[in-house]
């Protein structure tokens, strides 16, 4: 079965400071990739997805991720993370040939200004 | 534009009644899927609707049903209820004429407290 797995649940950086929250997945197949974001009091929102092409995909507000096929890895990366970026970042997964996507537990940012 | 809406916001319930949750998909989109997404947990696939036909589920009891109307909304209903049911349920659209590369949009949810 598939499964997603976010390595750190808490994480806590200053400002300035580069992110990088791993996720990987179980799955011998074609997928599609996403990152969503719940910022504080808010719904889940698309951050950036991976169809095909490029393995570095770059999302909203600075962000970007890397598709690593032989590692089954879609790393999450910012260079430099201000206090509006606190949020639960969520890692997903879907199988090219269904329509379930199965995401990871969340890992929750918190930037302190 | 209208995005995704969900409605109640709230519920509770006590434990063997009946639920029905409702959605409206963002403008032009078709698909709507479901999720439960426990406290301390990333949202979970119930199933997906689309030409008012369930074409996928996870793996969840058939105590979980839903219906999906000509106008592209969507309910879900949950029988029997269980205090494990207690959880946030999230409702998700897309425009299903893209395919399997379908994005979806997520509404803000209905937050169900089973006693």
């Amino acid at each position: 079965a598939q499964s997603v797995s976010q390595h750190n649940h808490h994480v806590i950086l200053s400002e300035a400071a580069s992110l990088e929250l791993g996720c990987n997945y179980s799955y011998g197949g074609t997928v599609n990739l996403f990152w969503y974001v719940q910022y504080p009091g808010q719904h889940l929102q698309l951050l950036l997805k991976y169809f095909s092409g490029d393995p570095l995909v770059k999302g909203i507000k600075g962000f970007e991720a890397e598709f690593i096929k032989s590692k089954f890895s879609f790393n999450l990366r910012k260079p430099s993370v201000q206090w509006s970026d606190t949020a639960e970042y969520f890692c997903a997964v879907k199988d090219t040939g269904g329509f379930k996507t199965i995401f990871g537990a969340g890992t929750r940012l918190f930037v302190k200004a | 534009d209208a995005g995704v809406t969900q409605s109640p916001t709230h519920l509770i319930k006590t434990r063997g009644q009946q639920v029905t949750l409702r959605c409206s998909p963002k403008s032009g989109h078709d698909t709507v899927s479901w999720y439960q997404q426990a406290l301390g947990q990333g949202p979970q696939f119930i199933f997906q609707y689309y030409e008012e036909e369930e074409r996928q589920r996870g793996n969840f009891p058939d105590r979980f049903s839903g219906h999906q109307f000509p106008n592209y909304s969507s309910e879900l209903n949950v029988n029997a209820l269980l205090l494990g049911d207690s959880a946030l349920y999230l409702c998700a659209s897309s425009p299903g004429t893209s395919g399997r590369r379908d994005t979806q949009y997520f509404g803000p949810g209905t937050r169900l407290t089973v006693l």
